[in-house]
């Protein structure tokens, strides 16, 4: 089992402040994948990176994957509380069968 | 442009009884994933299937759950005699070709055994 571990947890923010979540392991992944779920949602997939050292953006939402493809992190800049939600990041496993998920971050953008 | 489709929505269960949870992929895709969630937590692997083909079901416990996905008609997941720890959000997911391709997920079945 591949662990991915996602931190912080619970993030609460006022709109208009930047963050950044994370999330390691000590393995190795092709690929990497960020998610965001809402209440009573199932997730909805954000962006896919696949080379060490990438660096993509959707809008405000800035993705990396580290140099040696075991880490990544999401920088939102001026959050907005329409980026409430839960973020997972998921690893594909080595035979590419299943993504192994994070238990992810709670992120609360208040008004 | 359907999504992936998942029903019931919700399923309440008393203890021992059968749990059946559906899932049609979105058109097109081939390969079918089910997760299970608690709350306040990830999402855990149970099986990957493609028509007819369990490929992987190293995440399903080895008693009371199985998974099918037939030539025609959606995937199953089934819990027989359920207990109350059965009680989760069940995500069914699909994609086109498999290996890291993305994955597009229903919006779940919540069980809840009584």
């Amino acid at each position: 089992t591949q662990l991915l571990e996602q931190s912080p947890q619970f993030l609460s923010i006022q709109e208009g402040e930047n963050l950044t979540v994370y999330c390691n392991s000590s393995s190795v992944f092709s690929s990497l994948q960020w998610y965001r779920q809402e209440p009573g949602e199932g997730p909805v997939l954000l962006v896919t990176v696949v080379t060490g050292g990438e660096v993509k953006k959707l809008k405000r939402l800035t993705f990396q994957f580290g140099d040696a493809r075991k880490d990544s992190s999401l920088h939102i800049t001026a959050a907005q509380t329409g980026d409430t939600g839960l973020y997972l990041c998921a690893g594909d496993s080595d035979n590419f069968n299943k993504f192994y998920f994070g238990s992810g971050t709670k992120l609360n953008v208040k008004p | 442009n359907a999504g992936v489709m998942q029903n019931p929505r919700h399923l309440v269960r008393r203890r021992g009884q059968e749990a059946r949870l559906r899932c049609s992929p979105m058109k097109g895709h081939s390969h079918v994933y089910w997760y299970r969630q608690l709350p306040e937590e990830g999402l855990k692997f149970m099986v990957y299937l493609q028509k007819e083909n369990i490929i992987d079901e190293s995440g399903m416990p080895k008693e009371r759950f199985s998974a099918e996905f037939p030539k025609e008609g959606p995937s199953i997941l089934r819990i027989q005699q359920v207990v109350r720890g059965d009680s989760a959000a069940y995500f069914c997911a699909s994609s086109p070709r498999g290996g890291n391709s993305p994955l597009h997920f229903g919006n779940g079945t919540r069980l809840t055994v009584t």
